[in-house]
């Protein structure tokens, strides 16, 4: 079966440093590849999304950036942190254009 | 551009009380409409894919239906247990990404 990781669980950063979160898929080979961030209370926005190593699609401008140095790896990066940063970020992997997508635990970063 | 609306906001049920949520769509053409249970601090958990207007899809006390313009989720003789905010979102047929509704939260009491 198929399983999706993400860490760390959760992060404190100061306003200012670099972000680096991590998802890592077992279980399936060459997925669809996508990155949330959820604030509280609300629903969920697309930040990027990746169909293959070294194809990744930026949904919303910011100071966030992705990569996939794997097929099965999808990290989540910055420079420098923002307060409007904060947030509820979700991985998630789907077979294929128009099947479910399954979502990870997430990582709740804290911007101070 | 595709737009969503879940409502309510947020609904109490008393354990036992059967009631719907709404999700209602804009979309140039759908490929697929997608409903997720959400607890807090977690992951979105998937529910269920409806593809045509007509479908339903079952799983114990929950059923999901579709039309054209909207999609219910029917809560039947709920439990505490169903307690969490449930999430819609719909795909268009020329794209990948999903967009998202803002959630009902649901309470049952028990």
């Amino acid at each position: 079966s198929q399983t999706i990781h993400q860490w760390p669980a959760t992060l404190v950063q100061p306003v200012g440093s670099p972000l680096s979160l991590e998802c890592t898929v077992e279980g399936t080979s060459n997925p669809n590849l996508y990155w949330y961030r959820q604030a509280a209370g609300r629903g969920l926005q697309l930040l990027f999304y990746s169909i293959g190593i070294d194809q990744i699609s930026s949904e919303v401008p910011q100071n966030l950036s992705a990569s996939r140095p794997q097929d099965r790896q999808f990290i989540l990066s910055s420079k420098k942190l923002l307060l409007s940063d904060s947030g509820f970020y979700l991985c998630a992997w789907s077979r294929d254009r128009g099947y479910e997508q399954y979502f990870g635990p997430g990582t709740r970063l804290t911007v101070t | 551009e595709d737009q969503v609306t879940q409502s309510p906001e947020a609904l109490r049920l008393q354990e036992g009380e059967s009631s719907s949520l709404n999700c209602s769509y804009t979309v140039s053409g759908l490929r697929g409409l997608f409903w997720y249970r959400q607890d807090p601090g977690k992951g979105p958990e998937f529910l269920f894919t409806l593809y045509s207007a007509g479908e339903e899809k079952e799983k114990e006390r929950l059923k999901a239906t579709l039309t054209k313009k909207e999609s219910f989720l029917h809560i039947t003789a709920p439990k505490p247990e169903d307690s969490a905010t449930y999430l819609c979102a719909v795909q268009e047929t020329s794209g990948s990404r999903l967009t998202f509704g803002e959630g009902t939260q649901l309470t049952v009491n028990p």
